[in-house]
């Protein structure tokens, strides 16, 4: 089974500031990586992917990821950060073959203050 | 491409009454998906349809739940004799067969309030 752990629940930082978000995963098999972004009272929405290929990926809205076998980390970050940043953060797990069920982290609010 | 829709979007039920929520996925996916999210906690996995069939339920969805999507386009998810650890946020997305498969849209959620 696979399981997703985002150590920090929550995560103060000033606008402009880099922020880094933690995402380790544990799973016996290959698996697709992702982090989704919610808004209040929204649903989820998709900030970028890891399939194959290069480690290092680029999503929407600035930010970025890296996927570290070797770690079993999938960090995401962003260089400058935005008010409008502020919001709650998942990474999630899924199998690369069948039907691709998400396996979510529990998240991490990301607070950014003027 | 109107997205994903869900109905309705909130939700309040005294115990021990059923209740029915409703998805739309976006035209043309094939694969539907629903997910229960509790506060401070992730989504978590209850059942997943192909067309018509449904494929795998999570054993989170007891016998009080069931879905169901007849020809395979919108999905009801319905819970009988709720309870208030049923409260939470249902979360319905689609996904098309394919390459794209992995990618998963989801809608804007019903809130389920128990009291």
């Amino acid at each position: 089974a696979q399981s997703v752990t985002q150590l920090d629940s929550q995560v103060p930082v000033f606008e402009e500031a880099p922020v880094e978000l933690r995402c380790n995963y544990s799973s016996s098999v290959s698996v697709y990586l992702f982090w989704y972004v919610q808004y209040p009272n929204q649903g989820l929405q998709l900030l970028l992917k890891y399939l194959s290929g290069s480690t290092l990926v680029k999503g929407i809205n600035g930010f970025e990821a890296e996927f570290n076998k070797s770690q079993t980390s999938f960090h995401l970050r962003k260089p400058s950060v935005h008010i409008s940043d502020t919001a709650e953060y998942f990474c999630a797990v899924s199998l690369n073959t069948g039907f691709q069920k998400l396996v979510f982290g529990t998240g991490t609010r990301l607070l950014v203050s003027p | 491409d109107t997205g994903v829709s869900q109905d309705p979007r909130h939700k309040i039920t005294k115990r021990g009454q059923n209740v029915t929520f409703r998805c739309d996925p976006i035209s043309e996916h094939n694969r539907l998906y629903w997910y229960r999210q509790t506060l401070g906690q992730g989504p978590e996995f209850l059942t997943y349809f192909q067309n018509e069939a449904q494929l795998e339920k999570s054993r989170l969805l007891s016998d009080r739940f069931s879905a169901e999507r007849p020809k395979g386009s919108f999905s009801t998810l319905e819970i009988q004799r709720t309870e208030q650890g049923d409260s939470a946020m249902y979360l319905c997305a689609s996904s098309p067969i394919g390459q794209k498969g992995y990618e998963q849209y989801f809608g804007p959620g019903t809130r389920l309030t128990v009291t």
